[in-house]
């Protein structure tokens, strides 16, 4: 089993829609979990840092269920500039820490 | 407020050559970790640098090595390189700190390494 999963998608939705990607993880030690957001051929860029249970930040939450182990992030009145690919990110406690990466889900928004 | 930097952008190299990439990290950050991405995949972790030590490592053979300056900066080498290393190398940067806040990364542009 991978340590981070993803739907690889794509998530093809209509401007204004709302879409929902769960991510899951195989090490329940992991501590701290994140969203990344990558256009193509660009690096990736963070998009929510996830504390505790969840949090908000406009129009996209991220919630994290550590008994089921899995993080989500759901974005609402999708804009077309939301079109990228979002990379889900664990952060393994080995030696200090390092970060896995899940293989991304790409969003397409369409007019 | 100056963010990752990272050169060179490209770079096409031959099969056995070996290539050192460079990366100077975020202001005020003190770590540095490289990852490899292929086309399609996600961002694969290769090592990470602090203190000027290599103080975790990925799946990678030791081709693979690295470095880290006082100022903080870094370089990745690769030896022998293979057609399957042709990837985007990204560095990403943080700071090394108690609490939540010391595990987000910041990433460079990345440099795009085509071995032929």
């Amino acid at each position: 089993r991978k340590e981070v999963e993803q739907d690889p998608g794509p998530f093809n939705v209509p401007e204004g829609a709302t879409v929902a990607f769960n991510c899951t993880y195989s090490n329940s030690a992991s501590q701290s979990f994140f969203w990344y957001r990558q256009d193509c051929r660009k690096e990736p860029k963070l998009l929510m840092s996830v504390y505790s249970s969840g949090n908000e930040d406009g129009r996209f939450t991220a919630q994290l269920n550590r008994a089921s182990q899995y993080i989500s992030l759901l974005i609402r009145d999708s804009k077309l500039s939301d079109s990228a690919t979002y990379l889900c990110v664990v952060n393994i406690p080995s030696g200090t820490y390092k970060y896995i990466f899940g293989t991304g889900t790409r969003l397409k928004v369409l007019a | 407020d100056a963010g990752v930097t990272q050169s060179p952008t490209h770079l096409i190299k031959t099969r056995g050559q070996q290539v050192t990439l460079r990366c100077s990290p975020k202001s005020g950050h003190d770590t540095v970790s490289w990852y490899q991405q292929a086309l399609g995949q996600g961002p694969q972790f290769i090592f990470q640098y602090y203190e000027e030590e290599e103080r975790q490592r990925g799946n990678f053979p030791d081709r693979f090595s690295g470095h880290q300056f006082p100022n903080y900066s870094s370089e990745l080498n690769v030896n022998a390189l293979l057609l399957g290393d042709s990837a985007l190398y990204l560095c990403a940067s943080s700071l090394t700190a108690s609490g939540f806040r010391g595990y987000e990364q910041y990433f460079g542009p990345g440099t795009r390494l085509t071995v032929t």
